[in-house]
């Protein structure tokens, strides 16, 4: 069974760093592209970054660029979030998700297996 | 890197069909047919309704069914149920590995 068990997340002031982590089990984490999505509270979904399957290229939102990396570890199946400069505008529940496809750049498919989700609360 | 536009809310009888759309341009929705809808109940991650505009995954009801006209994407749930109540999302690939989300619609059933 595919699962994705998030970890990180909490509180934090404007500025600060935090990092989020995502351990998958149940499929062969190094054929899979993955990404972040996240949703402000009350608000939508937004596609946050993603990164190919060897993880030698990374792809992110305008809105996060320069403030975010996403890394891999394909040996502890992990994925990780490294958010830096956050804002308040930032707050959300942060979803880990698999992308069906090694590349991000995939016409097949849909986002199929998401994480529980963890909650990113940037205030003073 | 702007949002696809639903429609905030959309509401119909139990048995009735419903119709939400997603609108894109030529860039996103247009452009590929790598569109995607997702439910989502309160609290709880999104869930894969269909994929590729009209593919639904294995386990889904064929309640559910997707379409593409152009810019304009369609979820239809024929034969509404009470457990469909919920949050939708469509999703696009917009080119250069990067995807848009919806602004989301609340279904409601009377």
């Amino acid at each position: 069974e595919v699962q994705l068990l998030q970890s990180g997340g909490g509180v934090i002031q404007p500025g600060g760093s935090l990092r989020l982590s995502c351990e998958a089990f149940g499929f062969r984490f190094r054929d899979y592209a993955m990404s972040w999505v996240r949703q402000a509270p009350g608000r939508g979904l937004e596609w946050v970054a993603a990164l190919r399957a060897t993880g030698d290229l990374a792809y992110y939102a305008d809105s996060v660029k320069g403030r975010f990396t996403i890394s891999r570890d394909n040996f502890r199946n992990t994925l990780d979030l490294e958010m830096t400069g956050l804002r308040v505008d930032d707050t959300a529940v942060y979803y880990c998700v698999r992308v069906p496809c090694t590349s991000p750049s995939c016409y097949t498919g849909g986002f199929g297996f998401w994480g529980q989700g963890t909650l990113v609360s940037v205030s003073s | 890197q702007s949002g696809l536009t639903q429609p905030a809310s959309v509401s119909g009888s139990p048995g009735q069909p419903i119709t939400v759309s997603c609108n894109g341009t030529s860039t996103d929705v247009g452009g590929y047919n790598v569109v995607s809808w997702y439910q989502q109940h309160s609290g709880k991650a999104p869930k894969l309704l269909i994929y590729e505009v009209t593919k639904r995954p294995s386990g889904i009801s064929d309640r559910f069914s997707g379409s593409k006209s152009g810019s304009t994407a369609s979820l239809i749930i024929s034969g509404l149920q009470a457990e469909d109540e919920a949050d939708y999302y469509c999703c696009s690939y917009a080119g250069g590995s990067l995807y848009l989300f919806g602004s989301g619609t609340k279904v409601t059933v009377l």
